[in-house]
């Protein structure tokens, strides 16, 4: 089974401090993503990334970076913590090629609260 | 406009009764896929459905059907007889073929309770 694996499940942080949250995945997918999801909202695409060291932003980077410097690691960052970023951060990955009928397989989740 | 729009924030339903699920659509793609997720609240989202805008066939996976409805742009989730483990969030997608798009546009989500 695929395994994609994030850091911590729960996350407390202070607001202007640097967040890293970690993902990591064992089936050599190419592909990896960040989203982010909000009560009403659903979830929403921060960033994702295709290659090692290719990104691309999503519908919402603002506030956030990524690093993909290995295949199965995909990182997200909040270079200064804000309080509405406090949210639940999933991480997902899949198969090369784009394809429609490409299933996502995500991680558990981490619930980030900004302070 | 909402790519993706589940109207019920919220739905009961009777252990071991069927429940449907809404979702609608919007694309003007030709080629689309459409798949729900579950969401138990250990957080993780686990794949249950997959149905492709030139299948023919309504999909279906054990208890878990998809009404697809291409004229109306709606795929709605059905679950036959409902079990306790069925209550979770249900997460509507779609990835459009356009661009070799990479990403899932997901709905809003209906939050699904399973009542003894």
């Amino acid at each position: 089974d695929v395994k994609v694996t994030q850091s911590s499940r729960y996350l407390v942080k202070r607001t202007g401090e640097k967040v890293f949250l970690e993902c990591v995945q064992d089936m050599d997918h190419e592909n990896m993503f960040w989203y982010r999801q909000d009560p009403g909202l659903g979830l929403r695409l921060i960033y994702f990334s295709y290659d090692v060291k290719m990104k691309e932003k999503g519908d919402i980077p603002e506030g956030y970076s990524v690093s993909r410097e290995k295949k199965e690691r995909f990182s997200l960052i909040l270079e200064s913590a804000s309080t509405n970023q406090t949210s639940m951060y999933l991480c997902a990955s899949s198969w090369e090629g784009g394809q429609v009928n490409e299933k996502l397989f995500f991680g558990s989740g981490t619930q980030l609260s900004v302070l | 406009a909402q790519k993706i729009t589940q109207t019920q924030p919220g739905m009961f339903v009777q252990e071991k009764e069927a429940v449907t699920l809404d979702c609608t659509y919007d694309t003007s793609d030709q080629s689309y896929g459409l798949f729900w997720y579950k969401q138990p609240s250990s957080g993780e989202m686990i794949f249950l459905i997959y149905q492709g805008s030139y299948d023919e066939q309504n999909a279906t996976e054990g208890r878990y059907s998809l009404n697809f409805q291409k004229a109306r742009k709606s795929a709605n989730l059905v679950i036959s007889a409902s079990q306790l483990g069925d209550s979770a969030m249900y997460f509507c997608a779609m990835r459009e073929g356009k661009d070799s798009s990479y990403k899932l546009i997901f709905g809003s989500g209906t939050r699904l309770l399973v009542r003894p």
